[in-house]
């Protein structure tokens, strides 16, 4: 069965700072999707970045950068540069490469706190 | 802001009751999905519809029940009401609800049910 695993319930990160979330997944489907939300304490689902299975290169959108290590079935994000408004709750997630289905199944998510 | 509207907001009601969230996807959009979230269980995928077919069903209760307008907009039902149903409920919606499409989520459904 598909699996999402955030294994760090909360992080702390310096303002200006790099952070690294985790995420590794569990999948027998050769084709897959791997996407990150973020969810601000005002409750809303926001996309942030999106890599496909079969993409060679890492997927990058602004300050967020996937890092995709497919033997590893891993997809951590990487976020350059925080802010104080990234301080959020950040989920990952896997689309099933099978069933025709859009469904995403989602990690346990990980608390990120930017500190000032 | 998404472009898909969940209504209401908030919803306060109490154990037995049956209570009805509402949804209108994006424009363009044919399908769309339900998800709970919960302090214990997370985010839990309930149902997909697509152009008011059921496409894949996920840990959605018997008397928990969905549909798809012809509008497209969509209902999620949930009756005999228990108070672990307390949750925010997510519609979201995506074009064709196919593999690997990004979804787009609305703001919620906070249910309370006391």
């Amino acid at each position: 069965a598909q699996k999402i695993t955030q294994t760090q319930p909360g992080m702390f990160v310096q303002e200006k700072e790099a952070v690294t979330l985790d995420c590794t997944y569990d999948t027998s489907d050769p084709s897959y999707g791997l996407f990150w939300y973020k969810q601000p304490s005002s409750g809303e689902m926001i996309f942030l970045i999106y890599q496909g299975s079969y993409d060679q290169q890492n997927a990058t959108e602004g300050r967020y950068s996937l890092n995709f290590q497919k033997a590893r079935k891993s997809a951590n994000l990487v976020i350059s540069a925080s802010q104080l408004g990234d301080s959020a709750m950040y989920f990952c997630a896997m689309s099933p490469g099978s069933g025709n289905t859009g469904k995403l199944i989602f990690g346990q998510g990980t608390t990120l706190q930017v500190k000032p | 802001d998404s472009g898909v509207t969940q209504t209401p907001k908030h919803l306060i009601t109490a154990t037995g009751q049956r209570v009805t969230l509402r949804c209108s996807p994006r424009s363009g959009d044919l399908s769309v999905y339900w998800y709970q979230q919960s302090l214990d269980q997370g985010l839990q995928f309930l149902i997909q519809y697509y152009n008011g077919e059921e496409r894949a069903k996920g840990n959605i209760l018997e008397r928990f029940s969905a549909q798809q307008f012809p509008d497209l907009h969509s209902e999620l039902n949930l009756s005999s009401l228990e108070l672990g149903d307390s949750a925010l409920y997510f519609c979201a919606s995506s074009v064709a609800g196919a593999t690997n499409e990004k979804l787009f989520f609305g703001s919620g459904t906070q249910l309370s049910v006391l």
